[in-house]
């Protein structure tokens, strides 16, 4: 399975922009790039997700590098209740790939 | 409409004592996974099944069974709990590989 890198924490004031970074060098073709949170004490929730361009929703935005080695999750402004783990996680959609987590970033928010 | 519901919440056993986990999704989903995350850790997948009749094995499927006989319930098996299982059990569903999944609430099992 493709492997992503991620920094183990990172800490961001409220209502500034945050980008988290994940490495997937060795990504390959039919990858798509999967972002989950998880807020204390609850299971994960999905995020977003894209396969080559940039992807938008109410959550938060996905930036993919044009050679798709890395990708940057972007929430537009951090709250409070933003604060969790994020996972980067690639997944192949030809079919019958599990969820697999890695370690994931543990962002807080200083109010 | 209830998502991912897990049953039971919280659970204390014995060494050496059975329990089922009990996973219900109402979403019509055909993947299923079970979890485990230790304190401070990240997710491990036990196993998953991608539909109905199938099981699979995760990253960490020694002392755990699964079963999937209906579509909607995806049961996790522990034949004789060990204090190395205590931990919190996630379930959850997809309707493909490349749909978003929904996770359970999870289950709490402390093993004595």
């Amino acid at each position: 399975d493709a492997k992503t890198t991620q920094p183990n924490s990172m800490e961001s004031n409220e209502e500034e922009p945050v980008h988290l970074p994940c490495n997937h060098s060795t990504i390959s073709g039919t990858d798509y790039i999967h972002w989950y949170r998880q807020l204390p004490s609850q299971g994960p929730e999905y995020v977003i997700h894209g396969l080559t361009s940039n992807v938008n929703n109410r959550m938060a935005s996905l930036a993919i590098a044009e050679d798709r080695k890395s990708s940057t999750l972007i929430l537009h402004r951090a709250t409070l209740r933003d604060a969790a783990v994020y996972y980067c996680i690639l997944r192949d959609h030809s079919g019958n790939t599990p969820l697999v987590f890695g370690k994931g970033t543990r962002l807080s928010v200083i109010a | 409409n209830a998502g991912v519901t897990q049953t039971p919440k919280f659970r204390v056993l014995k060494t050496g004592q059975s329990m089922t986990l009990l996973c219900a999704q109402d979403m019509n989903h055909e993947y299923m996974y079970w979890y485990r995350q230790d304190p401070g850790m990240g997710l491990r997948l036990i196993h998953y099944s991608v539909g109905e009749g199938t099981t699979a094995k995760g990253e960490v499927p020694d002392g755990y069974n699964v079963s999937r006989l209906k579509k909607q319930n995806f049961l996790l098996g522990l034949e004789s709990a060990a204090p190395s299982q205590t931990s919190v059990y996630f379930c959850a569903s997809s309707y493909l590989d490349s749909t978003e999944a929904f996770f359970g609430q999870g289950t709490r099992l402390t093993v004595v």
